[in-house]
């Protein structure tokens, strides 16, 4: 079964440097996608980065980073020169092949990890 | 608005009342996704459309629980007999179609609390 594992329940960072997000997750199927999301305090569900499990390079957008290490089953999700703007809850959720498992794709998404940037 | 749109935005409940909240997905989205979100969880899946056809409702609690879109667009979720367990925050999605990479794209959600 599909799992997304996010061991951090809360993190805080510094204004202006970086800060790593884990994301480990369980699939045994060859074919599937990697999402992050951001939900601010206003409740929207805001998309910021996607690795496919067969891309060869670790996805970037803008000061989002997605460092993709396949073998160890994880996504963690790495922001640089963080900024106050940055504090919200971060989602890491997985998809499968929806041509291949005919499922339509639904996300699976993993319990959160709610980022604090101190200025 | 291309955004997708959700109402009511809130929704209080008495217990045993049934509720429907109703999904405006972006204009040419194939794919409709609803998901539930408990406080401080991820959203969980529901039920999933492509065009009016229903192809997964495996993420649905119980018979208590329903979904139509019956021309493709326009989406209601339904719980009959609600129950307090049921409060949670609403959220619905659409995508381009289903493929892999196909961002979901996710509405405001509605906050439904059953008193």
């Amino acid at each position: 079964a599909q799992k997304i594992t996010q061991t951090q329940p809360g993190m805080f960072v510094q204004e202006k440097e970086a800060v790593t997000l884990d994301c480990t997750y369980d699939t045994s199927d060859p074919s599937y996608g990697l999402f992050w999301y951001k939900q601010p305090s206003s409740g929207e569900m805001i998309f910021l980065i996607y690795q496919g499990s067969y891309d060869q390079q670790n996805a970037t957008e803008g000061r989002y980073s997605l460092n993709f290490q396949k073998a160890r089953k994880s996504a963690n999700l790495v922001i640089s020169a963080s900024q106050l703007g940055d504090s919200a809850m971060y989602f890491c959720a997985m998809r499968e092949d929806p041509t291949i498992y005919n499922q339509g794709g639904k996300l699976i998404f993993g319990q959160g990890t709610e980022l604090s940037v101190k200025p | 608005g291309a955004g997708v749109s959700q109402s009511p935005r809130y929704k209080v409940t008495k217990r045993g009342q049934d509720v429907a909240l109703r999904c405006d997905p972006i204009s040419g989205h194939v794919s409709l996704y609803w998901y539930r979100q408990a406080l401080g969880q991820g959203p969980e899946f529901l039920t999933y459309f492509n065009y009016e056809a229903q192809q997964d409702k495996s993420g649905l609690p119980n018979d208590r629980f329903s979904a139509e879109r019956p021309e493709g667009s326009i989406s209601t979720l339904t719980i009959q007999r609600t129950e307090q367990r049921d409060s949670a925050m609403y959220r619905c999605a659409s995508s381009y179609t289903s493929g892999l990479y196909n961002e979901q794209f996710f509405g405001p959600g509605t906050r439904l609390t059953v008193l």
